[in-house]
């Protein structure tokens, strides 16, 4: 059991749409990091917050963003959602800001554009 | 080229079989390596942490290898329920995120 839990489960949209993914953090973990799994790959690195501060940003575009609070959740938001979005999303937390220390991730949010 | 590379997959094997898979990178500044194993549509579980002198975990033997830029996870006495899609990543400090190959999926057959 990771302690990191996400919500929704399931979700459905549609293209154009806008969606707003959520991530309880491990008790004690500063840390989030967000990723995106799309079918037949492995996970790609979204970005990352430390201390709700983006510290850390992967190659998606700016309708990708993010926030952390200061209970250390956070929430992934997607403008202008396109069909390529479709995909796992994962998130995991840690404790420090480096992220060298293994993910553990939560269950996940499986997003379905239509 | 991708940053992390796998084996394509995929593996049928029989119960009791030794499989291989390796990973290469190309990032000679990657610092801590993991494999992680994820079954049908659950999220990425960590198998196990990666150390320059190898390390092993039961059935499971992992060993680095940075000159050549590779990682490799042996699994000894294959099990059914070994059957899952397993990911290498590479985290690099410079860029503050875990890399992870595609994934190689794994059948064991009884």
């Amino acid at each position: 059991e990771t302690g990191v839990t996400q919500s929704p489960t399931h979700l459905i949209k549609t293209r154009g749409q806008q969606v707003t993914l959520r991530c309880s953090s491990q008790s004690g973990h500063n840390t989030v990091s967000w990723y995106q799994q799309a079918l037949g790959q492995g996970p790609q690195f979204i970005f990352q917050y430390y201390r709700e501060e983006e510290n850390g940003r992967g190659n998606f575009p700016p309708r990708f963003s993010g926030l952390q609070f200061p209970n250390y959740s956070s929430e992934l938001n997607v403008n202008a959602l396109e069909l390529d979005d479709s995909a796992l999303y994962l998130c995991a937390s840690t404790v420090g800001g480096q992220g060298d220390s293994p993910l553990h991730f939560g269950n996940g949010t499986r997003l379905t554009v239509t | 080229r991708k940053e992390v590379e796998q084996d394509p997959g995929p593996f049928n094997v029989p119960e009791g079989a030794t499989v291989a898979f390796n990973c290469t990178y190309s990032n000679s500044a990657s610092q801590s390596f993991f494999w992680y194993r994820q079954d049908c549509r659950k999220e990425p579980k960590l198998l196990m942490s990666v150390y320059s002198s190898g390390n092993e975990d039961g059935r499971f033997t992992a060993q680095l290898n940075r000159a050549s830029q590779y990682i490799s996870l042996l699994i000894r006495d294959s099990k059914l329920s070994d059957s899952a899609t397993y990911l290498c990543a590479v985290f690099s400090g410079s860029a503050r995120q875990l890399t992870f190959g595609s994934g190689t999926q794994l059948t064991v057959l009884p």
